[in-house]
């Protein structure tokens, strides 16, 4: 029962650095997304995908960007790290499903630091 | 514009007793749904308990319930006989439905809950 796999799990970064926070779930969800924690907040959307090939910004997309080439994956760039993207971040899945109850599945998440 | 509002940072609350959780929302649309999720110290996020906007009955699972209540727009959730394994923040959430059904999730600040032995 893997569900949503994220990695890594923690990582340092220096400001400018680049990297990719790599996400994969085995449920066949064709909803996924990315959110930010930041300490002691609610999350907060950045991007989301309803399938594969498609992507839209969230709440707070500056700074990232995403790709969804198979169903399965959905990686989230960072370019240029500053010290304001330190945060947890969470990639989630859910169904596509006519069903209101639409529950996302979160993975473990990824604690960054931009130093 | 959608927004979850928990105005609790922080509870206590004695072992085997009943605490509640405080959600309020505000949207415009008639359609949308109500998710809580508890996030112990280790990180993960899990999810709790959901209520559907045209649900007649208050949802339950195990423990927990939500306390459903449309025309306040509040969505509380109840933790009966508390364990020291509740401890752990929670989040209040909310998904818009209807023709735009993206699923994405508003969240609330959280409160972190406290179990006393």
């Amino acid at each position: 029962n893997a569900g949503v796999t994220q990695t890594p799990k923690f990582r340092i970064l220096k400001i400018g650095q680049s990297m990719t926070l790599q996400c994969t779930q085995d449920m066949n969800h064709n909803y996924m997304y990315w959110y930010r924690q930041d300490p002691g907040m609610g999350l907060k959307l950045i991007y989301y995908s309803v399938g594969a090939g498609i992507t839209d910004k969230g709440e707070v997309p500056n700074g990232y960007n995403v790709s969804r080439s198979t169903t399965e994956d959905f990686p989230l760039r960072l370019e240029l790290a500053a010290p304001s993207q330190t945060s947890v971040y969470f990639c989630a899945s859910r169904a596509a499903t006519s069903s209101a109850k639409n529950i996302q599945y979160f993975g473990a998440g990824t604690r960054l630091s931009v130093l | 514009a959608q927004k979850i509002t928990q105005t609790q940072p922080g509870m206590f609350v004695q072992e085997k007793e009943a605490v509640t959780l405080d959600c309020t929302y505000d949207t415009s649309d008639q359609s949308y749904g109500l998710f809580w999720y508890k996030q112990p110290s280790s990180g993960e996020m899990i999810f709790l308990i959901y209520q559907g906007s045209y649900d007649e009955q208050n949802a339950t699972e195990g423990r927990y319930s939500l306390n459903f209540q449309k025309a306040r727009k509040s969505a509380n959730l109840v933790i009966s006989a508390s364990q020291l394994g509740d401890s752990a923040m929670y989040f209040c959430a909310m998904s818009r439905y209807g023709s735009s059904n993206t699923g994405k999730l508003i969240f609330g600040q959280g409160t972190t809950l406290q179990v006393k032995p």
